[in-house]
This record gives C-alpha cells, structure tokens and sequence, in this order.
C-alpha cells in the first residue's frame, strides 16, 4: 500500500514563526499536493508539484512556500505564521496523470498563537 | 467557476437503512468527478472515479452512480463502520485542471 506520512500529528506555533511541515511517499509518485481543511470550506489547494524542483500555485498559495529536492519528499513552507493559517494540513500524492486517485497523509493539525 | 455541492451535510442512519448522498456539480467539461470517505483525524481515502453519464461503480455496500448534472453515492445496508464523512471533487478537462472538492457529508450509522 501507498504510504504518504507527514511528519507531525499536531504542531503549536507562534505567530510570526517558520513553519515547516515535512511529506515523505515511498511509493515514487510523481505528483504531490499540499491541502488545507477547513470546517466549512472543505478541501483547498495550496501547491502541487509535477516533479523534482517543479511546483505550481494552487487556490490559496499566499503565504506559503513549497520545496521539492527529493522526489518522495515535499515540503510546505509557511514563511511568517499567522493565526489564519491555523488548519489542518494534508499532504496527498499520485502517480497518474496528476489529480486521479490521491492518496492523503493522517495531516498536520496546526495551531498558531 | 467550477462548483460542488454537496447534500445534505449530515446524515444519521439505522443500521440496515440505505440511504443516498448527493453530489451536485457545475463544471466546464467534466473530466471525471471523485469521491472519497475521511475518518476522524485521518486524511481522506479514495473510493472511486467516474468519468461519463451513466457510468456506475461498486464497492461492497456502496455505489456511485453519475449524471450530467449530479453524483449519488447510494449506501446500502449500512453498518456502523460505514459513518464517516464522504467527499466529492470533480475534475474538469484541460491541462493540470484542480479538483474542486464539496465541504463534505458526514454520516452516522447508529447500531
């Protein structure tokens, strides 16, 4: 089976902090995706990456920052938190021709103070 | 814009009480419409993909069926280990298209 795993269940910061949240797939997907869920707005895109050092703006990129070095490793990156960004984070990958089939990580749940 | 919505937002069942989830959808082109179930505190887990009016999938108690305008997700006997939240998303065609997903149905199969 697909293993998508995101390094932390639950992450408290401050605002105003670096936040980096890790996405590691062991099943050499191509494509990788970086979510936000929110009650009552559903799933939102962030960033999603084609391949190796490519990425591409989603729905809601302000804010954010992506790194992808490692094909099995994508990286968000929250450059200055802020409490808008408190949410839970998932991170999905693929291996077909970009959006079919997504297999999602347990997500982040992250808090900003 | 591409829209989904989904109905109703919660569902309580008996066991044994088949129901329907509704997906109704407004895009420029389909290119195929998903849907998924999320447990709590888990990310969501792909179910099927359907790509054409008429087309239906399986899958033990569920079945997805699709129209030109909607998606239903007809449960069948449920069981309380089928309460979770179902989600829908399309796809519409054209190059690196995004899903657009609906907020979510959350159903409850009382035993």
């Amino acid at each position: 089976d697909v293993k998508v795993t995101q390094s932390s269940r639950y992450l408290v910061k401050r605002t105003g902090e670096k936040v980096f949240l890790e996405c590691v797939q062991d099943m050499d997907h191509e494509n990788m995706f970086w979510y936000r869920q929110d009650p009552g707005l559903g799933l939102r895109l962030i960033y999603f990456s084609y391949d190796v050092k490519m990425k591409e703006k989603g729905d809601i990129p302000e804010g954010y920052s992506v790194s992808r070095e490692k094909k099995e490793r994508f990286s968000l990156i929250l450059e200055s938190a802020s409490t808008n960004q408190t949410s839970m984070y998932l991170c999905a990958s693929s291996s077909t021709g970009g959006f079919e089939k997504l297999f999602f990580g347990s997500g982040t749940q992250l808090s900003v103070l | 814009e591409d829209q989904v919505t989904q109905s109703p937002e919660a569902l309580r069942l008996q066991e044994g009480e088949s129901s329907s989830l509704n997906c109704s959808y407004t895009v420029s082109g389909l290119r195929g419409l998903f849907w998924y179930r999320q447990d709590p505190g888990k990310g969501p887990e792909f179910l099927f993909t359907l790509y054409s009016a008429g087309e239906e999938k399986e899958k033990e108690r569920l079945k997805a069926t699709l129209t030109k305008k909607e998606s239903f997700l007809h449960i069948t006997a449920p069981k309380p280990e089928d309460s979770a939240t179902y989600l829908c998303a399309v796809q519409a065609l054209g190059a690196n298209s995004k899903l657009t997903f609906g907020k979510g149905i959350t159903l409850s199969v009382r035993p």
